[in-house]
């Protein structure tokens, strides 16, 4: 079935440096890339979602970037800031299934 | 903007007890979903459902059941709970549109522990 791996599982930076977080997916039929923000004891929430047939997507500060041939996908965050500091969680949604397979996350930690 | 309620934040309860653990939205969405989310794991699908009556099965549905009897709640059932139940369960909705996939809308989740 459809698998969806994610990179780094920590990543620690210093305020108003830039974060990249990876996920790579199996299924190749997959279309919806969904990020989702957690932080500590509140509910995920999307911050910014791709679908296949666009490459690049920015937001502000946030960008996702989704290579179909390599199938991966990234979100990018410049100027980070403390508020960043959060759980990740990447997503794609299998192309058969047309459910939502979750990376097992990255905690971002932005240093002050 | 979407709210998707789920009834408890905590929850204990004790080992072979049935739980019901309820979810509620209010934006007409049709499919809801459940997941539990463990450290390292992320989340994981147990059950959704795409109407009223309807279910399907996710990726870890074993020792659960669901009930969609009303298009606005979504009821998740540990028929004998077991201390590998142990987690944080997260409910989530979105629109149906077609073929096209819009984004999930989570509740704060309720961590239940079983002794």
């Amino acid at each position: 079935g459809e698998n969806v791996e994610q990179h780094p599982s920590t990543l620690s930076v210093q305020e108003g440096d830039s974060a990249v977080i990876k996920c790579t997916y199996s299924d190749s039929a997959s279309n919806y890339f969904p990020w989702y923000k957690q932080e500590l004891g509140k509910r995920p929430q999307l911050i910014i979602d791709i679908r296949s047939n666009v490459g690049e997507k920015k937001d502000q500060r946030i960008a996702v970037t989704l290579n179909k041939t390599a199938k991966h996908f990234s979100l990018h965050i410049t100027e980070t800031q403390p508020e960043d500091s959060a759980v990740y969680f990447c997503a794609a949604v299998g192309g058969a299934t047309n459910k939502l397979i979750f990376g097992t996350g990255t905690l971002l930690a932005v240093q002050p | 903007d979407v709210k998707v309620t789920q009834s408890s934040r905590y929850l204990v309860k004790r080992t072979g007890e049935k739980v019901f653990l309820e979810c509620v939205q209010d934006m007409d969405h049709e499919n809801m979903f459940w997941y539990r989310q463990d450290p390292g794991l992320g989340l994981r699908l147990i059950y959704f459902s795409y109407d009223v009556k309807m279910k399907e099965k996710g990726d870890i549905p074993e020792g659960y059941s669901v009930s969609r009897e009303k298009k606005e709640r979504f009821s998740l059932i540990l028929e004998s709970a077991s201390t590998n139940q142990t987690s944080m369960y997260l409910c989530a909705s979105s629109l149906r549109t077609g073929r096209v996939n819009q984004p999930q809308h989570f509740g704060d989740g309720t961590r239940l522990s079983i002794l």
